[in-house]
């Protein structure tokens, strides 16, 4: 079936802009998470959403990024006054239940300049 | 503080030369361990769970083993469809979040 899909698969955006980035999980999984990865670094934990609610957003830098599951499926990240510091590949992850294996998508390369 | 720490950075092979890649961590309480690999401009792709220690998984060229401490990866006769990023990961009991390490970048020459 299938995977993770997130969109777009690359955003550029000057600094001091908004964005967002949207995640579809697998089908099904009521787990969605959010991560952060920077150059040659394994991926940073953001937010952790079971069904609808926000169940872990101990990750999130500051009160610029948010994060919504409105559904319990489509997630959209969002990103208020973007810095640079914020460039990084944001990749998105779904379980089935949560306690189990997390399954990646293909990530969005966001650019700040 | 969960950490996880993975050695070596890199790791250049010939094909066909066995070697292991070591996950190091600590955790409050260990709910599984991880292995993903990651392609470059790609997400990371799971391999395996580990989740008590004496445990081992193999898929293909790839075998997994858990200690209290550690994990290795181990290799065996490597192609250069292998090369790749390897990354470990722990799940604690207190979160549903991964910890990741830096990864190890391994390069297979044909």
């Amino acid at each position: 079936g299938a995977g993770v899909s997130q969109t777009p698969s690359n955003k550029v955006t000057e600094k001091g802009k908004y964005v967002e980035l949207r995640c579809d999980p697998i089908s099904g999984h009521t787990a969605l998470y959010w991560y952060r990865q920077s150059l040659g670094q394994g991926p940073e934990f953001l937010i952790y959403f079971q069904g609808t609610g926000a169940a872990d957003d101990s990750g999130l830098p500051n009160d610029r990024f948010f994060a919504v599951r409105p559904e319990g499926s489509v997630s959209t990240l969002k990103i208020q006054r973007t810095e640079r510091g914020d460039s990084a590949v944001y990749l998105c992850a779904s379980s089935l239940l949560g306690v189990d294996t997390q399954y990646f998508g293909p990530g969005t390369r966001l650019t700040v300049l | 503080e969960d950490q996880v720490t993975q050695s070596p950075e890199a790791l250049r092979l010939q094909e066909g030369e066995s070697s292991s890649l070591n996950c190091s961590y600590t955790v409050s309480g260990l709910r599984g361990l991880f292995w993903y690999r990651q392609d470059p401009g790609k997400g990371p792709e799971f391999l395996f769970t580990l989740y008590s220690a004496g445990e081992e998984k193999e898929k293909e060229r790839l075998k997994a083993t858990l200690t209290k401490k550690e994990s290795f990866l181990h290799i065996t006769a490597p192609k250069p469809e292998d090369s790749a990023t390897y990354l470990c990961a722990v799940q604690g009991t207190s979160s549903y979040k991964l910890i990741f390490g830096s990864g190890t970048r391994l390069l297979v020459r044909p």
